[in-house]
């Protein structure tokens, strides 16, 4: 979608190597999400941030951590890829503080690990 | 958790309507009902959300029940690209922004031509 972009698209790499995805946006919003989809499990909460080096744990988070030092980039690092984070992960931002409640998400980043 | 219930599947013929139900029954008196869906391999994409009024744009509708335990949303005329899964979700909204979204397994949409 306009307004956030994340890169790469799509990565392969080798179990034990460690793995950084970009989450970028030009929306000034407040909060950022990373999320994972995978089959059977739906889109599920990684980590999120609520403000610049301000961030939080969400339901799968072992395994990865997340940095944010400035307002539009949001940075997932998995430190040691395992075969289990294959998945097709997912950028979203919000600002609840300007009245925009809704999600609008990026459009994935489909990460393989052999 | 999520907190609604929807249909694993449903189909749909092209230029008809399409009804997407979902029950929310344990849903609190601030909690707002959203809609998303994801077309195959894209992000999710925000239709429309609604409190307890109906609500209408340029995508659909949002028919909430007068005790909010349910809600469907209307594809007025569904066309092939509508093709989908639908996710119905309840949150509060904050300014806090606490609360987050949280993704069921959704509805299946398929619009046959």
């Amino acid at each position: 979608d306009a307004g956030i972009t994340q890169s790469p698209r799509h990565k392969v790499t080798e179990t034990g190597t460690p793995v950084t995805l970009r989450c970028h946006q030009t929306e000034n919003h407040r909060y950022m999400y990373w999320y994972r989809q995978d089959p059977g499990h739906g889109l599920r909460l990684i980590h999120y941030s609520y403000g610049v080096k301000d961030t939080d744990k969400g339901e799968v988070s072992d395994g990865y951590s997340v940095s944010r030092s400035k307002t539009e980039d949001f940075l997932l690092t998995l430190e040691s890829a395992t075969s289990s984070q294959t998945s097709v992960y997912f950028c979203a931002i919000s600002d609840p503080g300007q009245g925009d409640y809704g999600y609008t998400f990026g459009s994935g980043t489909r990460l393989t690990v052999v | 958790d999520a907190k609604t219930t929807q249909p694993t599947s449903m189909d749909c013929a092209e230029g008809r309507a399409a009804n997407l139900p979902c029950n929310h029954s344990t849903i609190s008196g601030n909690e707002y009902v959203y809609w998303y869906r994801q077309i195959h391999s894209q992000g999710p994409q925000y239709i429309i959300h609604g409190l307890k009024n109906n609500e209408t744009n340029e995508m659909a509708s949002l028919i909430i029940t007068e005790d909010r335990k349910s809600s469907t949303l209307i594809l007025p005329h569904a066309t092939l690209r509508d093709t989908a899964v639908y996710y119905c979700i309840v949150r509060v909204d904050s300014q806090g922004g606490s609360e987050k979204l949280v993704f069921g397994k959704g509805t299946k949409l398929t619009v046959n031509p």
